[in-house]
């Protein structure tokens, strides 16, 4: 089975602070996601990347960036967190670029900007 | 542009009942994929069904079962005997093919409520 592993599961932190999210998946899958989910809106998606070191912009860049270094991880990083940023970040994954390919989720990180 | 729409936000029933989640997809691809995912209070999607567009049969896997109808743009998913650990958000997306990677367009989610 694919698994798909965030770091935190809920994480608290300041207005302002450069947050990292990461996730790591081993299943060798060349694109890998990062989603933001929130009530009555389903899952938006920030960033992906389709390879090593390379990264697409989503439905919703601003204010985050992303890095990927590794094959199997992806981080989400918020430069300065700010209060609209508390929400539901999912990480996923999948095979290759075909489109039939499903995306594969980790749990979930619930991140909170006070 | 690809949109997915479940206009149900919220469905409460009764165990053992029957219960349909709609899902309606725009898209002018003329190959696509449709997806289910499943999202218990854990938080993980889950992965249910994937449909291509030339394929109308529907499916059935146990109590779950998917009516695709290319003429509606719809892909229903119908749980038969509704049990408790049916109670989840529910997501139907759409794929679509974007700088050269798979990306997925989601529905809003229908949290589905099963009460004993």
């Amino acid at each position: 089975d694919v698994k798909v592993t965030q770091s935190s599961r809920y994480l608290v932190k300041r207005t302002g602070e450069k947050v990292f999210l990461e996730c790591v998946q081993d299943m060798d899958h060349e694109n890998m996601f990062w989603y933001r989910q929130d009530p009555g809106l389903g899952l938006r998606l920030i960033y992906f990347s389709y390879d090593v070191k390379m990264k697409e912009k989503g439905d919703i860049p601003e204010g985050y960036s992303v890095s990927r270094e590794k094959k199997e991880r992806f981080s989400l990083i918020l430069e300065s967190a700010s209060t609209n940023q508390t929400s539901m970040y999912l990480c996923a994954s999948s095979f290759d670029r075909g489109f039939n390919q499903p995306q594969h989720f980790g749990d979930g990180t619930r991140l909170s900007i006070l | 542009a690809q949109k997915v729409t479940q206009a149900q936000t919220e469905i409460s029933v009764v165990e053992k009942e029957d219960v349909t989640l709609d899902c309606v997809y725009e898209t002018r691809d003329t190959t696509y994929y449709l997806f289910w995912y499943k999202q218990p209070p854990s938080g993980e999607l889950v992965f249910l069904i994937r449909r291509n567009s030339f394929d109308e049969q529907n499916e059935i896997s146990g109590r779950y079962s998917w009516n695709f109808q290319k003429s509606t743009s719809s892909f229903n998913f119908t749980i038969t005997a509704s049990q408790v650990v049916d109670s989840a958000v529910y997501f139907c997306a759409l794929s679509e093919v974007s700088r050269g990677a798979q990306k997925l367009v989601f529905g809003q989610g229908t949290r589905l409520t099963i009460n004993p």
